[in-house]
């Protein structure tokens, strides 16, 4: 089945700067790639994915890119800010029948003012 | 619409005990997911719905059962509890193949004694 690996694991920057955060995943297949932010105590929540026949996409501060032939795709945030503290999970999916998920392990980043 | 919900929210069983953990969505979706997460962990899938009727096993299905009469509700039951089963579960649901983004539920802290 798919794998999928998310490093780093924690990530400590200072406010204003940027922050990446990257995954990589096995199966060729997967064609669907979202990322989800978890404060602490709270539901993960959707905060922007891409798909497999798109290389960048971008969402004010953040965007997320797609090297399908290295199968890594990598979550960007320019100018953080302390709000951005949070776990962001990396997911990857089939498409197929039932949309499952595969997550990452997460990447708490901490965003010192 | 309230998205998806959970009860309850917290619960302390007993080794041996049982529960059933509710969830239930008001976006009609089809697609429906029980998720376990483990403190400083990832999201591991337990089960999935494709629809009422149909339920099939995740990652982690290992004393879980499910059940799904209904598109709104898809409950979780743990027959006999176990440390192990220890942890926060997430019910998420999405529409349909093409439509991949999963909604969360506010979770349900379990803690078995």
């Amino acid at each position: 089945g798919e794998n999928v690996e998310q490093h780093p694991s924690t990530l400590s920057v200072q406010e204003g700067d940027s922050a990446v955060i990257k995954c990589t995943y096995s199966d060729s297949a997967s064609n669907y790639f979202p990322w989800y932010k978890q404060e602490l105590g709270k539901r993960p929540q959707l905060i922007i994915d891409i798909r497999s026949n798109v290389g960048e996409k971008k969402d004010q501060r953040i965007a997320v890119t797609l090297n399908k032939t290295a199968k890594h795709f990598s979550l960007h945030i320019t100018e953080t800010q302390p709000e951005d503290s949070a776990v962001y999970f990396c997911a990857a999916s089939k498409g197929n029948a039932g949309n499952m998920l595969t997550f990452g392990g997460g990447t708490r980043l901490m965003v010192k003012p | 619409n309230a998205g998806v919900t959970q009860t309850p929210k917290f619960r302390i069983l007993k080794i041996g005990q049982s529960m059933t953990l509710q969830c239930a969505q008001d976006m009609n979706h089809n697609y429906m997911y029980w998720y376990r997460q483990d403190p400083g962990m990832g999201l591991k899938l337990i089960y999935y719905s494709v629809g009422a009727g149909i339920t099939d096993k995740g990652e982690v299905p290992n004393g879980y059962n499910v059940s799904r009469s209904t598109t709104e509700d898809f409950p979780l039951r743990l027959e006999l509890a176990a440390p192990s089963q220890t942890s926060v579960y997430f019910c998420a649901s999405s529409y349909t193949t093409g439509r991949e983004t999963q909604y969360f539920g506010p979770g349900t802290r379990l803690l078995v004694l």
